[in-house]
Order: C-alpha cells, then structure tokens, then sequence
C-alpha cells in the first residue's frame, strides 16, 4: 500500500479564518478523496479530488466552502474556509493506488482540527 | 434503511474468544466490501477485503460473505487486549466509484 502523509497533524484555529490541509502519496494513485469524521462518528465524504479537474462534492458540500486541489497523481489539498466552530472534525485524504482492486482505499494519518 | 448498518456496541468479548461483528448493505450490486479498523484518535486501517460469496481467513480474522442475505461478517478468533477498537465495515456503490461507510462498531476485549 501506499505510504500518505498529511500537514498539519493538528491545529487550533480562530473562526473565520481558512486552513489548508495538505496529503501527499509516495507513489501515483489512481483516485484521491477527502473525508470528515465528526468526533464519536463515523466517516462522510466530501469529495473525490480530481487529477486536473474540479473536486466531485457530495450532497451537503460545496466548493466555496471546501476547495480542493489535485494539480498531480501524488499531491491533493483541501481548505476548509470561513471557519466555524462546527468545523471541528478530523480530516482524511484516502487514496486508491494502482493496483488491480479499483476501490480498495487507505487512509492517511488525518488532521484534527479545533476552531474556537 | 441506512446504505450499510452496523450495530454501535460496545461489543464486550473475553480475552481469548471469537468476536464476530456484523454488516448488512442495502445495494444488490456492490461487489466489493471491507473492514476496516480503527483505533481511538487513530486513522483507519484497512484489515480485511472481501469480494466473492464465502470465507477468506487472514490470520486471526475471518471475512464472511453472503450477497444473497447482503450480509458481511468478520471475526476474530484468539481475541487479545490489542483487538479493542472500532471496526468499520465499508462497501462500495455499484453507481458510483465510492465506498461508503458504516457507523462502526466499538469493540471491547476484556482481559
């Protein structure tokens, strides 16, 4: 499997303002996705990030809110914008690798995010 | 009805027993399913993948599939202290090249 990086770990951040989260792969993949996981929740996607293109957002997720950049097949980011206390959360980037399993999906360390 | 349901536990299980945990998926069409485990504070971890109707045995863990009952099950054999976690079953949508997830189930060994 791929080995995934994510910055920052952590941050503690005021309401709004903006914090961009980086993932970076050691090898090409296929598919990237970002993830929430709410504390005590299970995961929700937001949105798979696309090599060249716009992010594909899921129902309850914007791109105003949520910009997403994948300018290669290793590097993704996410911000997460005008931030509200409601934004806590752990962020994920999951990535597909190249492989013959086309949704087999391993996670990064995430980013626990605190805004006060 | 939920995409894939899971019950939330906390399952408690004795050191050393088999812990089995449950999924059920509502789309007919999904043909790939997954566990996944994860650790409080931690990321997940994917332990299990699972693609044919039947068994796949990988060490202590056992994937159990039944597609018809849409029904996937793991357990673990030998369960150990380090086990107590929250396993996360995960099955892909035959619509779209996603996975979803369940909610988890939060599982207890008790030495």
């Amino acid at each position: 499997s791929a080995v995934i990086s994510q910055k920052p770990s952590r941050d503690i951040c005021q309401r709004g303002t903006s914090l961009t989260i980086q993932c970076q792969v050691d090898s090409q993949v296929t598919m990237m996705f970002w993830y929430r996981q709410q504390p005590g929740q299970s995961l929700t996607l937001i949105a798979t990030a696309n090599q060249g293109s716009e992010a594909t957002y899921e129902s309850g997720f914007v791109i105003d809110k949520f910009p997403i950049s994948r300018p290669n097949l290793t590097f993704s980011t996410l911000t997460v914008s005008n931030m509200s206390p409601e934004d806590s959360s752990i962020y994920l980037c999951s990535v597909v690798p190249s492989g013959p399993h086309t949704d087999t999906q391993y996670f990064g360390p995430g980013t626990r995010l605190t805004v006060l | 009805q939920k995409e894939v349901e899971q019950n939330s536990g906390p399952l408690s299980v004795p050191e050393g027993a088999i812990a089995s945990l449950n999924c059920t998926y509502s789309d007919r069409g999904s043909q790939s399913f997954f566990w996944y485990r994860q650790y409080s504070g931690k990321s997940p971890e994917l332990i299990m993948s699972i693609y044919s109707n039947g068994d796949k045995e990988d060490g202590r863990f056992t994937a159990q599939l039944n597609k018809a009952s849409q029904y996937v099950s793991l357990l673990i054999r030998d369960s150990q202290p380090s086990d107590s976690a929250t396993y996360l079953c995960a099955v892909n949508l035959s619509s779209a090249s996603k996975i979803i997830f369940g909610s988890g189930t939060r599982l207890s060994i008790r030495p």
